[in-house]
């Protein structure tokens, strides 16, 4: 039973960078079917794809997002990173780990997501 | 970027109503659409993908029809556990989601 499990921390101050990491359990990542992506969602708000990356690290990011995210993919531990840079209050959101297959789908598991706070 | 619309908004109805949401795109995005239904503090769970087949495991009282730029998402009978918020998703290009409707008891 596949699992995605976010983590990270829950506060993070204006200008610096939030990262998050998304662990997968019972099942690899290194699955040639499907890419893994971070979705967000400001509290009250509807859902915004941030990026996805596959397990050979090519990866795409939404262009709005492009210039302050990092992606990548740790093989040996089985997980993916986002880094969110110069980071605002309008970042503030709970942020989601999901899967797609390889072709730009839909993304049929997720993970609990995690809220991350950004204030001074 | 492909804009999503989502009609109503907010929808208030009783148990055993049947129950239709709209999803309208900026452009065609053929039938790469996707339904989600998310409840508080709970991940989307995917209900339907290409427009109208239904994901394993979800209760067939759900459908979905539509193609091109418009489609719905119907609740033939509306049970206490549907209450939640419903999102539609293209996927013809990056990823965009509607705004949401939220299903509430009348």
């Amino acid at each position: 039973h596949l699992q995605l499990q976010e983590s990270g921390p829950g506060l993070v101050k204006p200008s610096e960078t939030l990262s998050l990491t998304c662990t997968v359990s019972g099942g690899s990542i290194t699955s040639n079917t499907y890419y893994w992506a971070w979705i967000r969602q400001p509290p009250g708000k509807g859902l915004e794809w941030i990026g996805s990356i596959y397990y050979n690290g090519n990866s795409y990011h939404n262009p709005s997002l492009e210039s302050r995210v990092t992606t990548s993919v740790d093989t040996s531990k089985n997980l993916i990173s986002l880094k969110l840079r110069s980071v605002t209050a309008a970042d503030t959101a709970v942020y989601y780990c999901a899967r797609h297959y390889t072709t730009v789908t839909y993304f049929d598991y997720w993970g609990q997501g995690t809220l991350v706070t950004v204030s001074s | 970027d492909i804009q999503m619309t989502q009609s109503p908004s907010t929808l208030s109805a009783s148990v055993g109503d049947r129950v239709t949401i709209t999803c309208r795109a900026s452009q065609s995005v053929s039938s790469w659409l996707a339904w989600y239904q998310q409840k508080p503090g709970k991940a989307p769970k995917l209900l339907i993908y290409k427009a109208s087949t239904l994901e394993s495991g979800v209760p067939s009282r759900f459908s979905g029809s539509g193609s091109g730029t418009e489609f719905t998402l119907t609740i033939s009978s509306l049970q206490p556990d549907d209450f939640a918020t419903y999102y539609c998703q293209q996927y013809n290009g990056f990823w965009t989601f509607g705004q949401g409707t939220k299903v509430d008891i009348k």
